[in-house]
């Protein structure tokens, strides 16, 4: 069955720090994961697809299938990254299956 | 101006009865979902559509139902069988086929049982 997992609830690190946020997938097919974002007061949104390998708001996240990994990074994390992220796996015709989240908090 | 909408934004029933909240796009997206979100438990699939007269369950489908009988709209109604309603909950839309540029999520309803 598929699964995401996010390992961290909560993630904080001061500003300019890199950032890195988890994500590892459970699945039996061909992946295609993706990247929301939640800032506060805003609805979630798309933040990034693995398949159009983009940096976006200068995160990235590289498919790693050996490790069953999708972890986004980021080299300087600014204030307004603060959000919640959740890491979301396609499986099926258009079904996706989201982790838990993680509360990313960037101090100034 | 192209997107989602959910409504009402807060809601409260009482134990017993049944409710729906309402969810329109008019993105002209094929695929249509309901997700339910709980604290520290993410977002679950309660229902999707994939197309006009046609859903699926998801994985937390019980005390839930849905219709799909225009594109555009895809109502989700929380039955009395559902025996823990009060959560926050999303509708979301996407193309549903071609090039996968993800969901488009609405603001969401809170659902408070009282």
């Amino acid at each position: 069955a598929q699964r995401v997992t996010q390992p961290e609830k909560l993630l904080s690190v001061f500003k300019g720090a890199p950032v890195e946020l988890k994500c590892n997938y459970s699945y039996s097919g061909s992946p295609e994961l993706f990247w929301y974002v939640q800032y506060s007061r805003q609805r979630l949104q798309l933040l990034l697809r693995h398949i159009s390998r983009e940096s976006i708001k200068g995160f990235t996240a590289d498919l790693n299938k050996g490790e069953t990994s999708f972890h986004l990074k980021k080299p300087f994390a600014q204030e307004e990254d603060s959000a919640m992220y959740y890491c979301a796996l396609k499986a099926g015709a258009n079904n996706l299956f989201f982790g838990t989240g993680t509360r990313l908090t960037v101090i100034p | 101006d192209g997107g989602i909408t959910q409504s009402p934004k807060y809601l409260f029933r009482k134990e017993g009865q049944n409710v729906t909240l309402s969810c329109e796009q008019n993105l002209n997206h094929d695929a249509m979902y309901w997700y339910r979100q709980d604290p520290g438990q993410g977002l679950r699939l309660i229902y999707y559509s994939q197309i006009v007269n046609d859903f699926q369950k998801g994985d937390i489908a019980e005390g839930y139902s849905v219709s799909r009988e225009k594109k555009e709209s895809f109502p989700l109604t929380v039955t009395s069988a559902q025996k823990n309603p009060t959560a926050f909950y999303l509708c979301a839309s996407s193309i549903g086929q071609g090039i996968d540029y993800g969901y488009t999520f609405g603001s969401g309803t809170r659902l408070t049982v009282v």
